[in-house]
């Protein structure tokens, strides 16, 4: 079975400060794709940043960032110089290259104090 | 915008009613989702439309029935719902067989039962 962990429920930054939230994945498979998914209050879940398993070198996307130990099967997301507009859920997820299914995590709510 | 949109936003319901949920991507994509998302639990994917075939979750009761004519409509028919189906009902789509494929989300269907 493939699930997604992410341990923290909320978690709050203050304004240009750097957070990292955690997210831990189960699956026996080598082959697959990882994700940060953002779904800011009342908005559309879009995607932030996405990884590879097969490459080592961990992704970035401007302010965002992933720290990924594939031997750990753990996928963190760090936002640097957070901005009110971070605040969000953020969701862990990821997907196998074999078949169309996403396994999403419960998610982190983050607050950023202005 | 992300090229995914779902009608209607918001849809209040007795137990008793008959009612549909509509998606339609404008993006080219060849698979189709439709996702339950409850507060503090993973995001729980309900069906899957790719390539034309059908993927189910077999905990999804058969109160909830999918339908897609195309690969660009997506539908949700709702019959004699229970008050715990109150959920945000996603839909989403993405390029199936294609790696490193992301999904792209729908703004929601915010689902009251009473």
């Amino acid at each position: 079975a493939q699930t997604v962990t992410q341990s923290q429920p909320e978690m709050s930054v203050q304004e240009a400060e750097t957070v990292t939230l955690s997210c831990t994945y189960d699956t026996s498979e080598s082959d697959y794709y990882l994700f940060w998914y953002k779904q800011p209050p009342s908005r559309q879940m879009i995607l932030v940043i996405r990884q590879e398993a097969y490459k080592q070198q961990n992704a970035t996307e401007n302010r965002f960032s992933v720290n990924f130990q594939k031997a750990a099967k753990s996928f963190s997301l760090k936002i640097s110089d957070s901005q009110l507009g971070d605040a969000a859920m953020y969701f862990c997820a990821f997907h196998l290259n074999t078949g169309n299914q996403f396994y999403f995590g419960t998610g982190t709510s983050l607050t950023v104090i202005p | 915008e992300t090229g995914v949109t779902q009608t209607p936003r918001h849809l209040v319901m007795g137990m008793t009613n008959k009612k549909s949920l509509k998606c339609e991507q404008h993006l080219g994509h060849n698979a189709m989702y439709w996702y339950k998302q409850s507060a503090k639990k993973p995001l729980e994917l309900m069906f899957v439309y790719s390539l034309e075939e059908r993927v189910e979750n077999n905990s999804v009761p058969s109160r909830f029935s999918p339908e897609c004519p195309n690969s660009s409509h997506l539908f949700l028919h709702l019959h004699t719902l229970q008050p715990e189906d109150s959920a945000l009902y996603l839909c989403a789509s993405s390029r199936a067989g294609v790696p490193y494929n992301e999904q792209f989300f729908g703004p929601g269907t915010r689902l009251t039962v009473l």
